[in-house]
């Protein structure tokens, strides 16, 4: 159980397009989730709070019209980075809020922008 | 907010024992999270402390000590595919968030 899957796992896209990414919560509903972003041997920075039906929490210094989130049903939250640039390559995991509010984390998707 | 302490490397022997120690100072706290997470992979859950005391769970115990801020990840009968990053982290108060330490890179040599 509480098995959240990412999608795309992988991504390169050029300077200037934008970059969805899916996460979906495959065997619980999950009215919050969390997306993080890590880069090379750092640990985890929380970017927003996702919840179902409400607009997203930013995290300070995480500008909400670059990365939007939408957070349409119980069990998706998508986050789109617009007109992503060099900068933003980096590695993207969500999480999802289950039983006994543990978070679980999807697989990653590795973002690299040329 | 919260700072989160945690060595940043350590090594040990296929077989050994090892304890990751974390040190935390928090505005508000509401249970410590351990996760493994292997290079270039996302973290997968170990264990849960909102209490007080020690949790085990099968090679992996986890402690907590509110009143000292502290908690420790012991990894018993390693093996050599625990080597990997542990990650130490604290949830707020009221909003559930998880703030993470920088985490603890484990070797495991023959």
């Amino acid at each position: 159980g509480a098995v959240v899957s990412q999608h795309p796992s992988w991504v390169i896209c050029k300077s200037g397009t934008s970059v969805k990414i899916e996460c979906r919560s495959l065997d619980f509903q999950a009215t919050t989730m969390f997306w993080y972003r890590q880069f090379p041997k750092q640990s985890l920075m929380l970017m927003a709070t996702s919840n179902e039906g409400s607009k997203a929490t930013y995290e300070q210094g995480v500008e909400k019209d670059k990365f939007l989130i939408n957070h349409a049903s119980l069990t998706l939250s998508t986050l789109t980075v617009t007109s992503a640039h060099p900068e933003d390559s980096s590695f993207y995991i969500c999480s999802a809020r289950g039983m006994r509010e543990t978070q679980y984390f999807g697989p990653g998707t590795r973002l690299l922008v040329l | 907010g919260q700072n989160i302490d945690q060595p940043t490397e350590m090594t040990a022997t296929e077989g050994a024992i090892v304890q990751i120690n974390c040190t935390y100072q928090t505005s508000g706290f509401n249970g410590l999270f351990w996760y493994q997470q292997h290079a270039g992979e996302a973290p997968t859950f170990l264990s849960y402390n909102v209490l007080d005391g020690l949790e085990e769970k099968g090679r992996f115990s986890s402690f907590l000590s509110r009143s000292k801020g502290y908690s420790y990840l012991l990894l018993k009968e390693l093996q050599m595919k625990d080597s990997a990053s542990y990650l130490c982290a604290v949830r707020d108060k009221g909003d559930y968030k998880l703030s993470f330490g920088a985490g603890t890179t484990v070797t495991v040599r023959a």
